[in-house]
């Protein structure tokens, strides 16, 4: 089955720790997206990657960071610095298609204690 | 920035009619509006795609429309059902590889 996951689902993290989010795809795409959601929010970019050792900020990459060391992981680190990191977090990708069409993860939820 | 809008938070109909949502756009006319649906904590689903070219596209009971003199994409579920209770988003394009989402709408469909 070829799809994209993240992991873990659920997770918590203490006030000046970081967490690190997983996020793996086999459908062999070029373009990986992390994206924040908030409610009442549309998605907002955070930072994606068109191709292996490269990587751009999106809208909202202060407090963030992220690696793409292989085609098929693109990890989210989110820093002590993010002053509010407690949202819905989905990884996307995207193919060859001109129109974008983005497959996503099913998200995981960060809450900070 | 390229905005885009979904203009009503939540929708609530009965089964069996049609449900309309709207998703409004600024500045220049995108090549391409995407739809897609979420459900409660799961990533969204890609559902259609309508070109600028194109006045209507349609999927089953799904109609998506683009009107680039309005701005604005309209996307109907007709005869809706249970099942069909989502947050719907629509988005556009920002430039290469990147879309700009909508907050989405979230529809209810009563039995």
């Amino acid at each position: 089955d070829g799809g994209i996951t993240q992991s873990p689902k659920y997770l918590f993290r203490k006030e000046g720790q970081n967490v690190t989010l997983s996020c793996e795809q086999n459908l062999n795409h070029d373009a990986m997206y992390w994206y924040r959601q908030d409610p009442g929010q549309g998605l907002r970019l955070i930072y994606y990657s068109q191709i292996v050792n490269d990587f751009q900020k999106g809208d909202i990459a202060e407090g963030y960071s992220v690696s793409r060391e292989k085609k098929e992981s693109f990890p989210l680190t989110v820093t002590s610095a993010q002053k509010n990191p407690t949202a819905f977090y989905l990884c996307a990708s995207t193919g060859t298609s001109a129109y974008n069409e983005q497959f996503f993860g099913p998200g995981t939820r960060l809450t900070v204690l | 920035s390229q905005k885009i809008e979904q203009n009503s938070e939540a929708l609530n109909i009965q089964e069996g009619k049609t449900a309309t949502l709207t998703c409004n756009y600024t500045n220049y006319s995108p090549a391409y509006l995407q739809w897609y649906r979420q459900d409660p904590g799961r990533g969204p689903v890609f559902l259609l795609l309508i070109r600028e070219n194109e006045k209507e596209k349609r999927k089953e009971r799904l109609k998506v429309t683009f009107d680039t003199t309005l701005k604005q994409s309209l996307f109907h579920i007709t005869a809706s059902q249970p099942a069909d209770s989502a947050t719907y988003l629509c988005a556009r394009p920002s430039n290469d590889y990147k879309l700009s989402f909508g907050a989405g709408t979230t529809v209810t469909v009563r039995a």
